[in-house]
């Protein structure tokens, strides 16, 4: 059974860049997408992007110009790097297995976007 | 762009009761991708349903799921007390990729 387990800080300041990495334990990430995907406070859930294990991404429209996904198999990690951040950015960050419908998801890690 | 609409956005009712929560797209869902998560307070969400009425690994046979086009449904047949939480409609496999509804609540009565 897959496990996911976010990492990374839990503040980060106004116009920074926000770097998150999720392990993936419990099996191959190989023939796999992984996502990343958002919660603000008291709000649902926005999608940000996915990654093949083989490198492809797709991304959500309104962040493609301030987000990247990378995925390393080697170390079963992928990881999240968005830009230029604003205070709607605070939220908790979930990394998920799957492209489409997620079958696993990390515990999620807070992220608060402050001066 | 597919929006997702859930409705109610809360639904009172008392164990043992039937839930049903629905969710309506903008557009047509092509090929009926569309799932349903369940995520209680601090937890990530749990698949619950995909492809419209397939249930995920391990979960009861009180969630069912139902529809087509822009119309689905997800009914918990009867309700036991850790069913209280919030629900999920997402649609994938479009453009964008993923979309999901603004959530539903479900709080007992």
């Amino acid at each position: 059974q897959f496990r996911l387990q976010e990492s990374g800080p839990g503040l980060v300041k106004l116009s920074e860049t926000l770097s998150l990495t999720c392990t993936v334990s419990g099996g191959s990430m190989n023939d796999m997408y992984w996502s990343w995907l958002r919660q603000p406070p008291g709000k649902g859930l926005e999608w940000l992007g996915y990654i093949h294990y083989s490198g492809a991404t797709n991304y959500n429209s309104s962040l493609k110009s301030r987000i990247t996904i990378s995925v390393d198999t080697s170390k079963s990690q992928f990881s999240l790097h968005l830009t230029s951040l604003t205070a709607a950015d605070t939220a908790v960050y979930f990394c998920a297995r799957g492209g489409w419908s997620l079958a696993s998801w990390g515990q999620g890690i807070l992220v608060t976007v402050s001066s | 762009e597919i929006v997702l609409t859930q409705s109610p956005d809360t639904l009172s009712l008392s164990p043992g009761e039937r839930a049903t929560l629905s969710c309506r797209a903008s557009q047509p869902i092509a090929s009926n991708y569309l799932a349903w998560y369940q995520q209680k307070p601090g937890q990530a969400p749990r698949l619950l349903i995909y492809d419209t009425s397939k249930r995920a690994t391990d979960i009861p046979d009180r969630f069912s799921g139902s529809g087509s086009g822009t119309d689905f449904t997800l009914t918990i047949s009867r309700l036991e007390p850790e069913d209280f939480a919030l629900y999920h409609c997402q649609s994938y496999g479009g453009s964008p990729p993923n979309t999901f509804g603004q959530g539903a609540k479900l709080e007992i009565k």
